[in-house]
């Protein structure tokens, strides 16, 4: 089980705006900037999309942005594409023993 | 340009050990500050990280399995091994390597990029 917390589900229509959510603790989301985002479709392998909160590599659209308020990380999609369907994970570094948080993944459905 | 590739087998036997292979170019793990990870993601679960091995040989292994695993490197091959022993049906994963991305004080900000994962299913 996550020490992560993220909705399992966001859905919107094609155009719209969604925001997934990530809840984590001060010993991770909320007292580091390293949080990171990742898009993974079926089959395929993990995306990162946004790190270090809110920043975007290289190729990624600009329809992602990452933010953070206090133990809260969030990543909005904007102008939503058939192609935004997916699986999107949010990680943390932590101070506990475990180094490093995935969260449990919230499926995006484009409807 | 880094690139990854794992390799191994698609099926083991529980109690079995499982090697698995990541075969990466693009850069050096001589190079001092380079590092490489294991991942594995059970089918519609989320990954977990399980080990990582740096230039100096220096390992970390992901607490709830570090009795079963081990992670060895040849740089002369551009090769990073991963054995789990005992395997478990649970332990049914895509498993991938991938780039860790550290800050100046060792934090684990992220991993990019991966590879494209190999699927191993235990069963007898």
């Amino acid at each position: 089980q996550s020490a992560l917390t993220q909705p399992a589900s966001v859905s919107g229509s094609p155009g719209q705006s969604i925001t997934v959510s990530c809840t984590g603790t001060s010993n991770d989301v909320g007292g580091f900037s390293h949080v990171s985002w990742y898009q993974q479709h079926p089959g395929k392998a993990p995306k990162l999309i946004i790190y270090e909160v809110n920043n975007r590599p290289s190729g990624v659209s600009s329809r992602f942005s990452g933010s953070k308020s206090g133990i809260t990380a969030s990543l909005t999609i904007s102008g939503l594409l058939a192609e935004d369907e997916a699986d999107y994970y949010c990680t943390s570094y932590t101070t506990s023993s475990s180094l490093f948080l995935f969260g449990p993944g919230t499926k995006v459905t484009v409807l | 340009q880094i690139t990854l590739k794992e390799s191994g087998p698609a099926v083991v036997k529980p109690t079995q050990t499982l090697t698995l292979t990541c075969t990466f170019s693009g850069f050096s793990l001589n190079t001092p500050g380079m590092s490489l990870g294991w991942i594995r993601q059970p089918p519609g679960e989320a990954p977990e990280w399980l080990a990582l091995i740096f230039w100096d040989d220096d390992k970390r292994y992901t607490p709830s399995l570090k009795t079963r695993l081990s992670v060895t490197k040849d740089t002369s091959k551009n090769q990073v091994v991963l054995t789990m022993t005992n395997m478990d049906p649970v332990d049914t994963a895509t498993y991938y390597c991938a780039v860790p991305r550290w800050n100046d004080v060792y934090d684990l900000m992220w991993f990019d990029p991966w590879g494209q994962g190999v699927l191993v299913t235990v069963s007898s």
